[in-house]
């Protein structure tokens, strides 16, 4: 059974950068076909969707937030992370990562991690 | 990007009652749309895939339809552990857009 853990400061400053990591078990990185992804939930709002990196290494990002976001993958560690720079308040949300099927399943996100709260303030 | 637009944005219903939730996208999609249920503190869980796919271990009162820009999701007989938020989401074209939500509460 696939899971995904998130991990990282639930308090970052404002103008540092958010760090957070998604550690796979139960399958590896690797797996060809799947979609890395991070997704964020501002406090009783909507889902949105920050960016995925396919195992290839290719990467997509919302250009909402483009300029500010790294996604990487540690094929070593079976884990996956996510950078967001100069952070304001407005990024103060609920960050999940999950695995985006392929693209014959249309790249549904079947597995996700709980969630982890991450608040920007001084 | 892809505009999504869910409706109602709530809605309250009864155990056992029928339930349908729309989804409407702002250019078509084919059957690139995926929904998902979320309870209070929880990440979302895949329900349907591809507009009309089961997600393995999903109950079968779950259904999906729809193409190109107009899609539903139907509850076909509300049980008490569905009172949830749902979402709609295109993987068309990233970024990758979700629809609103809509809250289903106990009438």
């Amino acid at each position: 059974q696939v899971q995904l853990q998130e991990s990282g400061p639930g308090l970052v400053k404002p103008s540092q950068t958010l760090s957070l990591t998604c550690t796979v078990s139960g399958d590896s990185i690797s797996s060809v076909g799947y979609y890395w992804s991070w997704i964020r939930q501002h406090p009783g709002k909507g889902l949105e969707w920050i960016g995925y990196m396919y195992n290839s290494g290719s990467t997509r990002y919302n250009p909402s937030l483009r300029s500010r976001v790294t996604i990487s993958l540690d094929t070593s560690k079976n884990q996956f992370s996510l950078k967001l720079s100069s952070v304001t308040a407005a990024d103060t949300a609920v960050y999940f990562c999950a695995r985006a099927l392929p693209a014959m399943s249309y790249f549904g996100m079947d597995v996700w991690g709980q969630g982890t709260t991450v608040t920007v303030s001084s | 990007d892809i505009q999504m637009t869910q409706s109602p944005s709530s809605l309250s219903a009864s155990v056992g009652d029928r339930v349908t939730i729309s989804c409407r996208t702002s250019q078509s999609i084919s059957t690139y749309l995926n929904w998902y249920q979320q309870k209070p503190g929880k990440a979302p869980n895949l329900l349907i895939y591809g507009a009309s796919s089961l997600q393995s271990g999903v109950p079968a009162r779950f259904s999906g339809s729809g193409s190109g820009t107009d899609f539903t999701l139907t509850i076909s007989s509300l049980q008490p552990e569905d009172f949830a938020t749902y979402y709609c989401q295109q993987s068309y074209s990233p970024p990758l857009t979700f629809g609103g939500g809509t809250k289903v509460e106990i009438k």
